[in-house]
C-alpha cells in the first residue's frame, strides 16, 4: 500500500498571504494525484488532478506541483474561503489519501 | 448539473446490515467509474470500493468479504451493501464518480451517516 503523507498537519496563514501544503508518497505515484478541498459539514471538492491540472472552476491561484513521490499545492494569496482542510490522493495504484493539512486563519 | 444523491444511512447494531444506494444524475452514468468513500468521525478520507463502467469491482481490504457493490444502469443508481458491520465502519459515507476506473473523484455527494453501535 502506498502511504501518502501531508505537512503540515495544520499551517496557519493569514488572509491574502501564500500557503504552501505538502504531500510525499512512500513510492512513486508518477503524476497520479489530486488535491481536494474539504469545509466543516461538506464534501470534499477536487481542486487539482494529474499533479497539475486545475479542475473546472477553480481558480487561478490554487496551483499544483511536482511528481513521483513530492508534490506541492500552492494557494497564491489565501482568500476568506480558502480556510479548510485538504487531502491529497494517489491513483497510480489503487486509491489511499493523505491525512489532510488544515489550512486555518493566522 | 451533476447530481450525487445517497440514502440509506441510519443505526445499526455492530454484525448487522445496511444498504446505501445513491442516485445519479446530470451525466451519462453507464460510461463513469463510480465509487463509495467513507469518513469517520474527525477523521481523513478512505477509499471503500469502486464498480467500473464495465461491472468489475474492487474493494479496500477493510471492507473485502463483508460490502458489496453494485450498479442499476437501467435507474442509475449506486449500491452499497453493507454486511457484519462494525464500530469501526461509522463513518459519512459518500458517493463518487470518477473520470475512470481507479482514478481521482471529479464529483462527490453530500454523503449519508452509518452509525455502527449498541
Amino acid at each position: 500500500e502506498i502511504l501518502m503523507t501531508q505537512s503540515p498537519a495544520t499551517l496557519s496563514v493569514s488572509p491574502g498571504e501564500r500557503a504552501t501544503l505538502s504531500c510525499r508518497a512512500s513510492q512513486s505515484v508518477n503524476s497520479n494525484l489530486a488535491w481536494y478541498q474539504q469545509k466543516p459539514g461538506q464534501a470534499p471538492r477536487l481542486l487539482i488532478y494529474a499533479a497539475s491540472t486545475r479542475a473546472t472552476g477553480i481558480p487561478a491561484r490554487f496551483s499544483g506541483s511536482g511528481s513521483g513521490t513530492e508534490f506541492t499545492l500552492t494557494i497564491s494569496s489565501l482568500q476568506s474561503e480558502d480556510f479548510a482542510v485538504y487531502y491529497c490522493q494517489q491513483y497510480n495504484n489503487w486509491w489511499t489519501f493523505g491525512q489532510g493539512t488544515r489550512v486555518e486563519i493566522k | 448539473e451533476v447530481q450525487l444523491l445517497e440514502s440509506g444511512g441510519g443505526l445499526v447494531q455492530p454484525g448487522g446490515s445496511l444498504r446505501l444506494s445513491c442516485a445519479a444524475s446530470g451525466f451519462t452514468f453507464t460510461s463513469y467509474a463510480m465509487s463509495w468513500v467513507r469518513q469517520g468521525p474527525g477523521k481523513g478520507l478512505e477509499w471503500v470500493s469502486e464498480i467500473s463502467s464495465g461491472g468489475s469491482t474492487y474493494y479496500a481490504d477493510s471492507v473485502k468479504g463483508r460490502f458489496t457493490i453494485s450498479r442499476d444502469n437501467s435507474n442509475n443508481a449506486l449500491y452499497l451493501q453493507m454486511n457484519s458491520l462494525r464500530a469501526e465502519d461509522t463513518a459519512v459515507y459518500y458517493c463518487a464518480k470518477g473520470p475512470y476506473s481507479l482514478s481521482y473523484v471529479d464529483f462527490w455527494g453530500q454523503g449519508t451517516l452509518v452509525t455502527v453501535s449498541s
